[in-house]
């Protein structure tokens, strides 16, 4: 039930813009987005529950499509802060979640 | 001031010891849950309790044990019956709606020599 993360890594200047990909072959029904500094503990950045919604703050957004169970992050902007491993954590529904590989962001000057 | 602790950060074993890891919470969160972390990998779960006085196995619990005898105390155990047991432990809990998501505590990282 392991989720599927897309790209593994990607490395932007200040400024671009990154896509994070998270897809399952189960049917969803929320999924979790976390980033990662090098060892500490992930930190919570938001959840979507099925209905398609979209999410955001700042400059970092995200969505939900129920149908594809496929859920996308999108950095906007990017800063040097967000350096980082993302995780997708996804549960089919009131039980645990499951995390996927991950995929390293790196922002550089 | 309410979060996830553990302790050690830093923890250093022999082969063949037992060494157990420490996770409190004071968020009154009911579920607990432990976490094993490879270098390059995702978060692999070991075990879950959902109530007090009762766990669940997840994806890796062989070569490891729990008890949830306080609902703010999830310990684990890694016993020498694990075979490869230096990596980074993170400890999580959440409220019991299920909307809800997971919080870290710092993690524990152990190397076992």
């Amino acid at each position: 039930q392991q989720p599927v993360q897309s790209p593994q890594a990607v490395i932007l200047r200040e400024g671009e813009d990154a896509v994070i990909n998270c897809s399952s072959s189960k049917a969803l029904y929320s999924v979790h987005w976390y980033r990662q500094k090098h060892g500490e503990a992930p930190v919570f950045l938001m959840i979507l529950l099925k209905g398609g919604e979209q999410k955001g703050h700042d400059k970092i957004s995200a969505s939900f499509n129920e149908k594809k169970q496929q859920s996308s992050l999108y950095l906007t902007a990017s800063q040097l802060s967000y350096s980082g491993t993302y995780f997708c954590g996804t549960a089919t529904g009131a039980n645990n979640l499951f995390f996927g590989t991950g995929t390293r962001l790196t922002v550089i000057p | 001031d309410g979060g996830i602790t553990q302790s050690p950060k830093y923890l250093f074993r022999k082969e063949g010891q037992n060494v157990t890891l420490s996770c409190e919470q004071n968020l009154n969160h009911d579920a607990m849950y432990w976490y094993r972390q490879d270098p390059g990998q995702g978060l692999r779960l070991i075990y879950y309790s959902q109530i007090v006085n009762d766990f669940q196995k997840g994806d890796i619990a062989e070569g490891y044990s729990v008890s949830r005898e306080k609902k703010e105390s999830f310990p684990l155990t890694v016993t020498s019956a694990q075979k490869n047991p230096t990596a980074f432990y993170l400890c999580a809990s959440k409220p019991s709606t299920s909307t809800d998501t997971q919080y870290f505590g710092p993690g524990t990282r152990l190397t076992v020599l």
